[in-house]
């Protein structure tokens, strides 16, 4: 089936500092990923689309200039985190489209940011 | 505006059955996801109803009623290990997924 991964699984950070978070199809090629981040007991809340080869499209209230995605490769997207802060803290997940159809989306594990 | 509506928790007992309701207002409509998030993990694809009716896949079921902008996931013979959060998240007009809080579902012995 297909695998989507991501790195790290957690990491803490001080404020002030970035932080890159890797999402990867491991079996299939992506071309668009999307990342999401979800807050404890809360849903989870789009941040952007990711598409290969071309700008991400940021929703609204997220700051691009904060999130820095990159989808460089088919199987292959970055969000880094800049300037962090503890308001930063929360639960990053990524997801792929495997095929054409909406329902054929796959999550990685997620990763767990910490801001001290 | 959009907007999905689940409960926010719900507890049933081992090996019984429980249906977990969502209600939805979308800009168009291409579809209807359910997913299952264990406490810390990321979301897993339980199903997808674009169509009225009811989708069978073993223990869980999916309903659809486009009309009354409902949908339930229906699941039996409850395990301790369904003990988990169920998403419900609508697909709208422009492909995008609107989620709900999520449904947290306790199972007592």
């Amino acid at each position: 089936g297909a695998v989507v991964s991501q790195h790290p699984s957690w990491v803490i950070c001080k404020s002030g500092t970035s932080v890159k978070i890797e999402c990867r199809s491991l079996d299939f090629q992506a071309t668009t990923m999307f990342w999401y981040r979800q807050f404890p007991k809360q849903s989870l809340m789009l941040m952007a689309t990711s598409n290969e080869g071309s700008k991400a499209t940021y929703e609204q209230g997220v700051e691009k200039d904060k999130f820095l995605i990159n989808h460089a490769s088919l199987t292959l997207s970055t969000l880094t985190v800049t300037s962090a802060h503890p308001e930063d803290s929360s639960f990053y997940i990524c997801s792929a489209l495997h095929g054409r159809e909406p329902y054929e989306q796959y999550f990685g594990p997620g990763t767990r940011l910490t801001v001290t | 505006g959009q907007n999905i509506d689940q409960p926010t928790e719900m507890t049933a007992t081992e090996g019984a059955i429980v249906q977990i309701n969502c209600t939805y207002q979308t800009s168009g409509f291409n579809g209807l996801f359910w997913y299952q998030q264990h406490a810390g993990e990321a979301p897993t694809f339980l199903s997808y109803n674009v169509l009225d009716g009811l989708e069978e896949k073993g223990r869980f079921s999916s309903f659809l009623s486009r009309s009354k902008g409902y949908s339930y996931l229906l699941l039996k013979e409850l395990q301790m290990k369904d003990s988990a959060s169920y998403l419900c998240a609508a697909l709208d007009s422009n492909y995008q997924l609107i989620w709900g809080a999520g449904t947290k579902l306790i199972i007592k012995p």
